[in-house]
């Protein structure tokens, strides 16, 4: 089965820092981009991050950059994002995205998610 | 950046009704155009990649058109499972934003 599974979220104090993980089965991870999409408490959804398959390429959101940093490990199956200087404004549920549509062509898309992970801001 | 913005915000609609939800871009896109939808507590689905192409297992009732800077997703005849929030997002160039948002209703 296709899966995206997300871990490490939680309740963290403003400033403070959490690193989330996405564990990867189902399908070649190492073949694919990958993304990190947050969406706050009763908002739409927010484009954060993206990585390409070999980490060649990374772009950040520019509310979150020079704050967060995604990695991957493609031995682990792995997808992470490390989130320091966090602020109240950063908390969401953080979702983790695969775009294996733009493998077959020139187009893209988010087609595998996972079922996400809370980040909570507050002191 | 390229802006995305979802036409209405808000439908309310009822079973066996045809809906149409316009995005349309600050700036041209070319086909490189998403529709997802999410329903509560979930996380989004994709709908249709490169602004017509149907995912797979996606009902056919769903259809997406446009290119450029207008698109349309439309529903053809809205089922109960159909009411949720739908998203546009545009995958021409980073940042990769999504539009606001239509939430559909029941009627």
């Amino acid at each position: 089965e296709v899966q995206l599974v997300e871990s490490g979220g939680g309740l963290v104090k403003p400033g403070g820092s959490l690193r989330l993980s996405c564990a990867a089965s189902g399908f070649t991870f190492s073949s694919y981009s990958m993304n990190w999409v947050r969406q706050a408490p009763g908002k739409g959804l927010e484009w954060v991050s993206s990585i390409s398959s070999s980490s060649s390429y990374i772009y950040y959101a520019d509310s979150v950059k020079g704050r967060f940093t995604i990695s991957r490990d493609n031995a682990k199956n792995s997808l992470y994002l490390q989130m320091n200087s966090l602020r109240a404004e950063d908390t969401a549920v953080y979702y983790c995205a695969s775009d294996t549509i733009a493998a077959a062509g020139p187009w893209g898309a988010f087609d595998i998610w996972g079922q996400g992970t809370m980040v909570t801001v507050s002191s | 950046d390229i802006q995305l913005t979802q036409s209405p915000s808000f439908l309310s609609a009822s079973v066996g009704d045809r809906v149409t939800i316009t995005c349309r871009a600050s700036q041209g896109i070319s086909s490189y155009l998403a529709w997802y939808q999410q329903k509560p507590g979930k996380a989004p689905k994709l709908l249709i990649y490169a602004a017509s192409t149907l995912q797979s297992g996606v009902p056919s009732r769903f259809s997406g058109s446009g290119s450029g800077t207008e698109f349309t997703l439309t529903i053809s005849s809205l089922q109960p499972e159909d009411f949720a929030t739908y998203y546009c997002q545009q995958l021409n160039s980073y940042p990769r934003n999504f539009g606001q948002g239509t939430r559909l209703e029941i009627k």
